[in-house]
């Protein structure tokens, strides 16, 4: 049972323009909720986070929006960047614990 | 900030041998440390939460007598895969739980490849 789902795979988006991640979960006890960008042969590194608390929290290039009664967040990158192509998971976690659970990750490509 | 470590960074080793893993937080304490291992094209999965001067708990499917875990201070966590064999070759990463600010977020070290012949 897949607690946190990342349905596609992989995204394709120019330089420049907007990059959409998207992910949907199905445990209503998680109230925290992160994205972190991971490159090949490399751990995950911290992107942002949201509590269930908030709708919307930025930084920078990067924002994520929650929808609680969907049950969905996504991860917003703009203006997209080469350099930002990796893959990126959402992971989420419930009240009062501190182990987390990752969705498959997305694969997003930057092209120039 | 929040800089987590891991040495070594890749090991390759004979059927039979255990190597040991470690795992540090460089810049902050971390009460908590996680044992991820992932898999070509999947997901991390959790292999343990090892909680600072005391036993490690371990998911379901993961033996704790195999993945040895000791967190013995507040910056450092091993991990030993004992008497390795091919299918324990993996990508193993572990994380930090850093309590700083308001966030209660983890942080990864940079993982290990191990490769068992």
């Amino acid at each position: 049972d897949q607690q946190v789902k990342q349905n596609s795979p992989s995204l394709s988006v120019q330089e420049g323009r907007i990059s959409i991640l998207n992910c949907d979960y199905t445990n209503s006890m998680f109230d925290y909720f992160l994205w972190y960008k991971k490159y090949p042969a490399e751990g995950p590194t911290f992107l942002i986070s949201i509590s269930s608390i908030k709708d919307k929290n930025e930084d920078g290039r990067f924002t994520v929006f929650l929808n609680k009664s969907a049950k969905h967040l996504s991860l917003h990158i703009v203006p997209s960047q080469p350099g930002d192509s990796a893959v990126y998971f959402c992971a989420a976690r419930p009240f009062g614990y501190s182990t987390l659970t990752f969705g498959k990750g997305t694969m997003l490509l930057v092209s120039p | 900030g929040a800089v987590v470590s891991q040495h070594p960074s890749w090991v390759i080793c004979k059927s039979g041998t255990s190597v040991k893993i470690e795992c540090r937080s460089l810049d902050f304490q971390a009460t908590t440390m996680f044992w991820y291992r992932q898999f070509p094209k999947q997901s991390l999965m959790l292999m343990a939460t090892s909680n600072e001067g005391s036993k490690a708990t371990y998911e379901q499917g993961v033996e704790k007598d195999k993945f040895l875990i000791n967190h013995a201070s507040l910056t450092l966590s091993t991990l030993t895969v004992t008497s390795a064999h091919p299918e324990d070759s993996s990508f193993y990463i572990c994380s930090a739980r850093s309590l700083a600010g308001a966030t209660d977020t983890q942080y990864f070290g940079p993982g290990t490849r191990l490769t068992v012949l």
